[in-house]
């Protein structure tokens, strides 16, 4: 099983600031990285597919690289809505796996 | 507009079976991929199973493997998963996922989920 490991648990930001999210995983899985944001109470939001694209109706300010197994989410300056738990996700191997999550919160 | 409308969730004693359904509509139901993924309360999210478009592919997470099954009938657009000999870490928030094509194992849309509580 490919374990994602997310850093920090809980990141705070103010806004209008950059906030940058990381994830590791724990072999290769190519390109097949996803981002997921969720707000108290809703389900998951696709955000970012295939490390670095975004999902439809994603803003810009919204972006994904990778360095390897390291991958990041960078959010390029906060809006209040933006504030929320991001997970990172492989869909390269079975079994799919996400990270612990990411708690981003207003500074 | 895509709709994923999860029902089946509910409280249930150790060792016994629910079946969670999940309605879909506002696509051509046998051309995505669907899954379930479970969270906890206050947890993460961990995925739970996949079947594929047609519904001859299936694949399971290793703690719900020979206890879940996951189906689909595609003349109805609804996704099954029949859960039995049910154990309180099954406690979970079940959602059903939409795939971005028949085969994969990217999900791109959500349901609001079904909550499933195993307790006695």
């Amino acid at each position: 099983e490919i374990v994602m490991t997310q850093s920090p648990a809980t990141l705070s930001v103010s806004p209008g600031e950059r906030a940058t999210l990381s994830c590791r995983a724990s072999q290769t899985v190519g390109s097949n990285l996803a981002w997921f944001q969720q707000k108290p109470g809703q389900s998951p939001r696709l955000l970012i597919y295939g490390v670095s694209t975004r999902a439809t109706g994603v803003p810009a300010r919204f972006s994904g690289s990778d360095s390897g197994t390291e991958f990041t989410l960078t959010i390029s300056s906060l809006q209040s809505e933006d504030f929320a738990i991001y997970y990172c996700h492989q869909y390269s191997f079975w079994p799919l796996t996400f990270g612990g999550g990411t708690k981003l919160e207003i500074k | 507009e895509v709709q994923l409308l999860e029902s089946g969730g509910g409280l249930v004693q150790p060792g016994g079976s629910l079946r969670l359904s999940c309605a879909v509509s506002g696509l051509t139901f046998s051309n995505n991929a669907m899954s379930w993924v479970r969270q906890a309360p206050g947890k993460g999210l961990e995925w739970v199973s996949t079947i594929s478009g047609t519904g001859k592919t299936t694949n399971y997470a290793d703690s719900v493997k020979g206890r879940f099954t996951i189906s689909r009938d595609n003349s109805k657009n609804t996704l099954f998963l029949q859960m039995n000999s049910l154990r309180a870490e099954d406690t979970a928030i079940y959602y059903c996922a939409k795939g971005v094509s028949a085969y994969s194992s990217l999900v791109d849309f959500w349901g609001q989920g079904t909550l499933v509580t195993v307790s006695s």
